[in-house]
């Protein structure tokens, strides 16, 4: 299993502005996931962040809005930038091996006003 | 591709009642198939996972969830439903390779009655 540690666990946020959630895992990992879970609905995968390389983003989300740094293998950043009121969300990071079980943190609460 | 479909948005019981949330998923590979439970304002918990060994699963909580390759389905269930039960249920299929990326289900709000 792993623990994983985010940070903060919500925020009010001014519009226009940026807000970096952290990610911490307790164990090394080669890839990390970040998904956002919209009022009300599922989640859904933003990107996948390896460590050595770029984030792999998935349609609909690109890098200038959601910029993601993965420095080593326990670590990732999310950034949300230039945030609107439909970026309130929760941002959720995650880790899991091939065919196994995914673990998550307790997720960020951002609300932009 | 995969996908999962969750049939019902909401259940609605009465504690001490089974419970059964229904899920149908498609996959190209043989999937891995998951439970996960979201509780208010809390995180996401494993339920029960499904990795190709045996076909009925067992998970925390007393729930268990069937594997039918043949009608694609994998229904999460539970004999007696508890006040602690109610929560929001997402089923969840992962597909093979290092890739492994999860896709969610719309998710099921399970209401437990007095």
């Amino acid at each position: 299993s792993a623990v994983i540690s985010q940070k903060p666990s919500r925020d009010i946020c001014q519009r226009g502005t940026s807000l970096t959630i952290q990610c911490q895992v307790d164990s090394q990992v080669t890839m990390m996931f970040w998904y956002r879970q919209q009022p009300g609905q599922s989640l859904t995968l933003i990107a996948t962040a390896n460590q050595g390389s770029e984030a792999t983003y998935e349609s609909g989300f690109v890098i200038d809005k959601f910029p993601i740094s993965r420095p080593n293998l326990t670590f990732s950043t999310l950034t949300v930038s230039n945030m609107s009121p439909e970026d309130s969300s929760i941002y959720l990071c995650s880790v899991q091996g091939a065919r196994t079980e995914a673990f998550f943190g307790q997720g960020t609460r951002l609300t932009v006003v | 591709a995969q996908s999962v479909t969750q049939l019902d948005s909401h259940v609605s019981v009465s504690e001490g009642t089974p419970v059964l949330l229904r899920c149908n998923y498609s996959s190209s590979y043989s999937p891995s198939l998951f439970w996960y439970v979201q509780h208010p304002n809390k995180g996401l918990q494993l339920l029960l996972k499904y990795t190709s060994a045996a076909t009925l699963v067992k998970g925390i909580n007393g729930f268990e969830a069937e594997f039918k390759k043949s009608e694609t389905s994998f229904h999460l269930t539970k004999p007696s439903a508890h006040m602690s039960d109610a929560a929001e249920y997402f089923c969840v299929v992962s597909g093979s390779g290092t890739a492994s990326k999860l896709t969610f289900g719309t998710g099921t709000r399970l209401q437990v009655m007095l």
